[in-house]
């Protein structure tokens, strides 16, 4: 069962460009996580969001919490080649003691110069 | 190094053969996961393992998968009889306590011919 949903798969954008991916699920979630992969490496966290309407800024990636917890979205400010990369979202499962998360497909994104 | 290594970093096998793929967690750390990623889908969650309490198998696909943990550090996931949609790239990944942030590890692709 896929419960979260990123959209959409693929971007491919121009440099300087803004962007935004979307993650969303019918689940509640206690957290939900953004990791970032690139070819031949495991995926790197960037952020964790906690509170429903939480926004949290990182540089120029910008992360949303939804009100109510079920869905999120990354907004990349002037994109630049080295944010290229498989942007994955995360869910921590409310009723899981044990740290399971629960990943979307992903989000492909290509910067070009 | 400080991070989550895995190895071998590709593994190339034929059907029907035994495979033994390993992950060396982050020292110190007591939780550690192995997913699975295969091409164009999320990180499925296989296995988890928490101290030495009983390892949470809910994501193993098949009896032919299995995992262990030996003194709490090293991890060791094993495929009998493989298949060739067990080709996908294993990740490890590990997390100093219940809950927080996982770091993962290159992972493994392994491909069954």
């Amino acid at each position: 069962t896929q419960l979260l949903e990123q959209s959409p798969q693929f971007l491919s954008i121009q440099e300087g460009e803004n962007l935004t991916v979307y993650c969303n699920s019918s689940s509640v979630f206690s957290s939900l996580q953004w990791y970032r992969q690139e070819p031949g490496e495991g995926p790197v966290l960037l952020v964790t969001v906690v509170t429903g309407g939480e926004v949290k800024k990182l540089k120029r990636l910008t992360f949303q919490f939804g009100d109510a917890r079920k869905d999120s979205s990354l907004h990349i400010t002037a994109a630049q080649p080295g944010d290229t990369g498989l942007y994955l979202c995360a869910g921590l499962d409310r009723g899981s003691t044990l740290g399971r998360l629960y990943f979307g497909r992903g989000t492909q994104l290509t910067v070009w110069p | 190094g400080a991070g989550v290594s895995q190895s071998p970093s590709n593994k190339v096998t034929e059907k029907g053969k035994d495979v033994e793929l390993r992950c060396d967690p982050i020292s110190g750390h007591t939780a550690l996961y192995w997913y699975r990623q295969s091409l164009g889908q999320g990180l499925e969650f296989l296995i988890y393992f928490q101290g030495n309490s009983a390892p949470d198998k809910s994501g193993l696909p098949s009896d032919r998968f299995s995992a262990e943990r030996t003194g709490g550090s090293v991890s060791t996931l094993t495929i009998q009889r493989t298949q060739q949609e067990d080709s996908a790239v294993y990740l490890c990944a590990s997390s100093p306590e219940l809950r927080a942030e996982q770091f993962f590890g290159p992972g493994t692709r392994l491909t069954v011919l």
